[in-house]
């Protein structure tokens, strides 16, 4: 597989559930992304990693929880999630965080529904 | 609180024509602007990046950078029906702080 891939592409959660979001890069990038997209809203940046290291939480609230084991993948896990967090979750990566080698390109998306 | 403004449109362009598409930014610091494309239910899909002032040209399309005027726009020359979807301007300031997105404009082609 080529690109930047996101499983699954579908996700229905109740309020209690626990779910992860997985994200992987086959570009050999060294910087990942999650991002939100809700409708008639801008894309939201949520994290960013570095290198495996997590450089920008944008003051994401702590039932969305980031994992990077590797440059390659990224993990977002989910838990005691509410109605309005249903948007369409977007990974993205790049060659590096910052500067010229920033061009980020996006997986597919999960589009997350929360009951 | 970085901002990037587009007009949401839609706008309504003949196919043939060209399609002109602006957005504003509010960070002067920023150093990279990317122009996206996403369609309906889709993910976005780099289209252009530009880092320096003037114009940058691939194909049909046309970036033009005027960091004085904080002001970045998109060309689409010959516009197509398949040219119609959403495109969203994001810019970078050039840290590790991933991009900051506009709402995005809805772009018709009309057959």
């Amino acid at each position: 597989e080529t690109g930047v891939t996101q499983t699954p592409r579908h996700l229905v959660m109740g309020m209690t559930n626990k779910k992860s979001l997985k994200c992987e890069q086959h570009l050999g990038h060294n910087a990942m992304y999650w991002y939100k997209q809700s409708a008639k809203k801008p894309l939201e940046l949520m994290f960013v990693y570095n290198f495996k290291e997590q450089t920008e939480n944008n003051s994401v609230p702590s039932r969305f929880s980031p994992e990077c084991p590797n440059s390659s993948h990224l993990f977002l896990h989910l838990h005691t999630l509410q109605p309005e967090d249903s948007a369409l979750y977007l990974c993205a990566s790049s060659l590096l965080a910052g500067g010229s080698t920033d061009t980020q390109y996006f997986g597919p998306g999960t589009r997350l529904t929360v009951l | 609180q970085k901002e990037v403004e587009q007009n949401s449109g839609p706008l309504s362009v003949p196919e043939g024509a060209i399609a002109s598409l602006n957005c504003t930014y509010s960070d002067r610091g920023s150093q990279s602007f990317f122009w996206y494309r996403q369609y309906s239910g889709k993910s976005p899909e780099l289209i252009m990046s530009i880092y320096s002032n003037g114009d940058k040209e691939d194909g049909r399309f046309t970036a033009q950078l005027n960091k004085a005027s904080q002001y970045v726009s998109l060309l689409i020359r010959d516009s197509q029906p398949s040219d119609s979807a959403t495109y969203l301007c994001a810019v970078s300031g050039g840290g590790a702080d991933g991009l900051t997105f506009g709402k995005g404009t809805h772009l018709i082609i009309q057959p």
